[in-house]
């Protein structure tokens, strides 16, 4: 079974300067896509950034950008330049392509708050 | 209206009620889903609707029951909770595209509504 695992409860970090929030996953299957989630204290869930398997890449948008490594089995999410509306629930998600329905929606790891000090 | 739109955002209701949860999704998607986030838990995934194909979680109890009457519209119906059910229960969802031999494009990103805030007394 595919499993995520978010081994940070919770981060600080300053105003303006970088975090990375750990993400790393586990699955026997070759092909997988991976998610970050932001969700404020209003409850949304908002998709932030996507990493395939197969992708060369890290993948960047703004300044959320994704380090990947394969190997490792790791997704870190990297947020450049924190501001304090950044201070939020990260989650960290993986997607299968294969077999029953269950198995190709989101799995979620448990999940890091983020708080960003002025 | 775009996106996903839960109601109600927030609901009490007691052990023997009967309610239900609505969910509407606004992008033109063909698949959705019911999440249930606990306190100091990992999102639970209840139901899934996707290419006509209904697949549940073994675990979620009969107290609730999935309606999906088309592709833009999702229910949660409730009925005898108990008050460990209280939780956040999210909606989402996403545009499958199949590609052979039951597979799925995997890159596709669930859209969430904001959640209904349920607890139960």
């Amino acid at each position: 079974a595919q499993k995520i695992t978010q081994t940070q409860p919770g981060m600080f970090v300053q105003e303006k300067e970088a975090v990375t929030l750990d993400c790393t996953y586990d699955t026997s299957d070759p092909s997988y896509g991976l998610f970050w989630y932001k969700q404020p204290s209003s409850g949304e869930m908002i998709f932030l950034i996507y990493q395939g398997s197969y992708d060369q890449q890290n993948a960047t948008e703004g300044r959320y950008s994704l380090n990947f490594q394969k190997a490792r089995k790791s997704a870190n999410l990297v947020i450049s330049a924190s501001q304090l509306g950044d201070s939020a629930m990260y989650f960290c998600a993986m997607r299968l392509p294969s077999g029953d329905t269950g198995r190709r929606a989101l799995t979620f790891g448990s999940g890091t708050r983020l708080q960003v000090q002025p | 209206e775009t996106g996903v739109t839960q109601t109600p955002r927030h609901l009490v209701m007691g052990m023997t009620n009967k309610k239900s949860l609505k969910c509407e999704q606004h992008l033109g998607h063909n698949a959705m889903y019911w999440y249930k986030q606990s306190a100091k838990k990992p999102l639970e995934l209840m139901f899934v609707y996707s290419l006509e194909e209904r697949v549940e979680n073994n675990s979620v109890p009969s107290r609730f029951s999935p309606e999906c009457p088309n592709s833009s519209h999702l229910f949660l119906h409730l009925h005898t909770l108990q008050p460990e059910d209280s939780a956040l229960y999210l909606c989402a969802s996403s545009q499958e595209v199949e590609l052979i031999a039951s597979n799925i494009d995997y890159n596709s990103p669930l859209h969430f509504g904001n959640g209904t805030r349920l607890t139960v007394t």
